[in-house]
């Protein structure tokens, strides 16, 4: 099995950069995917790492290191529709990470 | 990007008995699809995993008799909440990936909102 943690909640302002960490724990890895899910709504793909290294997909760029097992998402240039849930997830197992509520000020 | 859809997004029922809830993948074929439930301001969790032409491996915890998953084309998975009680009130989603990325890129439906009375 495969376990995923992440941080509760984030705050920022807008124009500003965010980075959501998420640690895992699993006997087998095949790397990591994040999703955005706004309330209400059904969680999006947003990114996936299977290699270590930075992945880049235009504000969002995801990055990943298995020596470590360790990933994060980067968001760049926040804008007040990035509020909303992201989640780790594995996809060798599709189990999610716990989210991270992201709330993006003025 | 792939769409995947659900049906009925909202259902409200009477304890005691059954909802069929249908996701179907309609740009492209999916020889599994997975099902979750959600409840507010928590994560998905994962219920199932739907295989076409074979029966679902459920996850720990989740009762099989009580969830019936049928995946009889590449096209449609449905699960059937048997015998609802209240506490089966949940947000259901299902997801599938059209093999372009494997597992790693996954589509999801819209969602249904089951609510027992």
């Amino acid at each position: 099995g495969q376990s995923l943690e992440q941080p509760s909640e984030v705050t920022a302002v807008e124009g500003a950069i965010v980075q959501i960490n998420c640690t895992y724990q699993t006997s087998g890895f095949y790397g990591l995917s994040w999703y955005q899910q706004h309330d209400g709504g059904a969680p999006t793909f947003l990114s996936y790492n299977a290699l270590d290294g930075l992945e880049e997909t235009g504000r969002f760029s995801s990055f990943l290191s298995r020596s470590d097992s360790y990933g994060y998402l980067l968001l760049q240039e926040l804008q007040m529709k990035d509020s909303a849930s992201y989640f780790c997830a594995g996809p060798n197992d599709m189990r999610f990470g716990a989210g991270t509520r992201l709330t993006v000020k003025p | 990007g792939a769409v995947v859809s659900q049906h009925p997004s909202r259902v409200i029922c009477k304890s005691g008995t059954s909802v069929k809830i249908e996701c179907r993948s309609l740009d492209f074929q999916a020889t599994t699809m997975f099902w979750y439930r959600q409840f507010p301001k928590q994560s998905l969790m994962l219920m199932a995993t739907s295989n076409e032409g074979s029966k679902a491996t459920y996850e720990q915890g989740v009762e099989k008799d009580k969830f019936l998953i049928n995946h009889a084309s590449l096209t449609l998975s449905t699960l059937t909440v048997t015998s609802a009680h209240p506490e089966d009130s949940s947000f259901y989603i299902c997801s599938a990936g059209d093999g372009a990325r494997g597992p790693y890129e996954q589509y999801f439906g819209p969602g249904t909102r089951l609510t027992v009375t």
